[in-house]
């Protein structure tokens, strides 16, 4: 069975920097051919794809927030981080982690989400 | 920057084909994905490597891809499709992009 959580802080001020985590079980970046990944989505809006690693530690990040993030992934414990600096209220958002499978490169499983509020 | 385009909204009685569409530059090149958001839940894959099925996705679910232009078909669709549905495209390029979603209403 595959799961993911995603776990840090619920409120940041504006300027600080977010760190999530991302601990995942039933699948091991050993096997290859797996990235898992960050979303988001503010409320009542759409979603919107950051950063993922790849099993090889290949990394890609959405090129209109690029030089605010950092993707660090640790194999021996089956988490990936995301840490995502300089926040702003409009970062308010669920941030999801997924895995995503070589095949079409699709996210197919996700975390239950974060909700993180940025306050100002 | 890549962009994928949705409308906002589609509305069907129960029972009817649903069709949503999703365009995109190329969009054929590109493997296209779709989710499905019911209100309050974590998205869920309904279709990959453009017209594929997850296991446990209904058979009414199908999709296919053609120019810059993707599309979602629910045949007989039913209240439980109600929805938001997101289509996603993927290459080496852009890497992932998501629509602005479909809001989908079976009334």
């Amino acid at each position: 069975q595959i799961t993911l959580k995603e776990s840090g802080p619920t409120l940041v001020k504006a300027t600080q920097t977010l760190t999530l985590t991302c601990t995942f079980s039933g699948f091991s970046f050993n096997t290859g051919e797996v990235g898992v990944g960050w979303i988001r989505q503010p409320p009542g809006k759409a979603l919107e794809w950051l950063a993922l690693v790849y099993w090889d530690d290949d990394k890609r990040y959405s090129p209109s927030l690029k030089s605010r993030l950092t993707i660090i992934k640790d194999t021996s414990k089956n988490q990936v981080a995301l840490i995502m600096i300089n926040m702003d209220p409009v970062d308010t958002a669920t941030y999801y982690c997924a895995r995503a499978y070589s095949s079409g490169w699709r996210f197919d499983y996700w975390g239950q989400g974060a909700l993180v509020t940025v306050s100002s | 920057s890549y962009e994928l385009t949705q409308p906002p909204s589609v509305s069907v009685s129960p029972g009817q084909t649903a069709t949503i569409t999703c365009s995109g530059g190329e969009l054929e090149n590109k493997y296209v994905s779709w989710y499905q958001q019911k209100a309050g839940q974590t998205p869920v894959l309904v279709i990959y490597q453009d017209t594929k099925r997850p296991s446990g996705i209904p058979e009414r679910f199908s999709a296919s891809t053609s120019g810059d232009t993707a599309t979602l078909t629910i045949s007989g669709a039913q209240p439980m499709d109600e929805a938001d549905y997101y289509c996603q495209a993927w290459d080496s390029t852009i890497a992932w992009v998501f629509g602005g979603g479909t809001e989908l209403t079976v009334l």
